[in-house]
């Protein structure tokens, strides 16, 4: 079946150590891609999107995320993760017509960061 | 400032009643939509509205219903039919009619408890 896989529902990470959470998609074609985070009891922000260009695409702070074409892949990278980077983070794919253009997201990936 | 707006914030029903769900938009956006977030489960589309007077179902409509009658607002009702309504409800809006190749902007969510 066609989805969105963030395959770690947790990722524990302390304060400075870098950090890189993963996303997979298993559409035919190039879609959209999105990274969203929320923190607790909120909405959903953007943090980047992909449509089309460089496959390395930077964000708002201080993340980015590299498209790779050959593995489907679209992961959420940051050097020196912050406390208040604690947060819920979901990949969500648009933009594919067979889907009939729905934003599709995955089931997120719960960051803890210690100190 | 412009956005999206949720109320309430927390809402409880008792069981066997309606209750209707709140989203306005100052953003002058398209397309509206409802999704539910059930821990470990991601988002899932309820409803959405690329035009006024018109919308579609969602990937799990059974026992929600949406109106559309003002560009800007876009209210979800929770009817008695839906068996597991306890959830966390968010409300997105984005620029396009027809796509959703653009970015979602979020409102703040309201989380519905059935007593």
């Amino acid at each position: 079946a066609q989805s969105v896989t963030q395959p770690d529902i947790h990722i524990t990470v302390s304060e400075g150590a870098s950090l890189e959470l993963r996303c997979n998609y298993s559409y035919g074609a190039t879609p959209y891609l999105f990274w969203y985070v929320q923190s607790p009891g909120q909405g959903l922000q953007l943090l980047l999107k992909y449509f089309s260009g460089d496959t390395l695409v930077q964000g708002i702070k201080g993340f980015e995320a590299e498209f790779k074409r050959s593995q489907s892949s679209f992961n959420l990278r940051k050097p020196s993760v912050h406390w208040s980077d604690a947060a819920e983070y979901f990949c969500a794919v648009g933009g594919l017509m067979e889907y009939g253009n729905k934003l599709v997201f995955g089931a997120g990936t719960i960051l803890r960061v210690k100190s | 400032d412009g956005g999206i707006t949720q109320s309430p914030k927390y809402l409880f029903r008792k069981e066997g009643q309606n209750v209707t769900l709140s989203c306005e938009q100052n953003l002058n956006h398209d397309a509206m939509y409802w999704y539910r977030q059930d821990p470990g489960q991601g988002l899932r589309l309820i409803y959405y509205s690329q035009i006024v007077n018109d919308f579609q179902k969602g990937d799990i409509a059974e026992g929600y219903s949406v109106s559309r009658e003002k560009k800007e607002s876009f209210p979800l009702t929770v009817t008695s039919a839906q068996k597991n309504p306890t959830a966390f409800y968010l409300c997105a809006s984005s620029i396009l009619r027809g796509s959703f190749s653009n970015e979602q902007f979020f409102g703040p969510g309201t989380r519905l408890t059935v007593l």
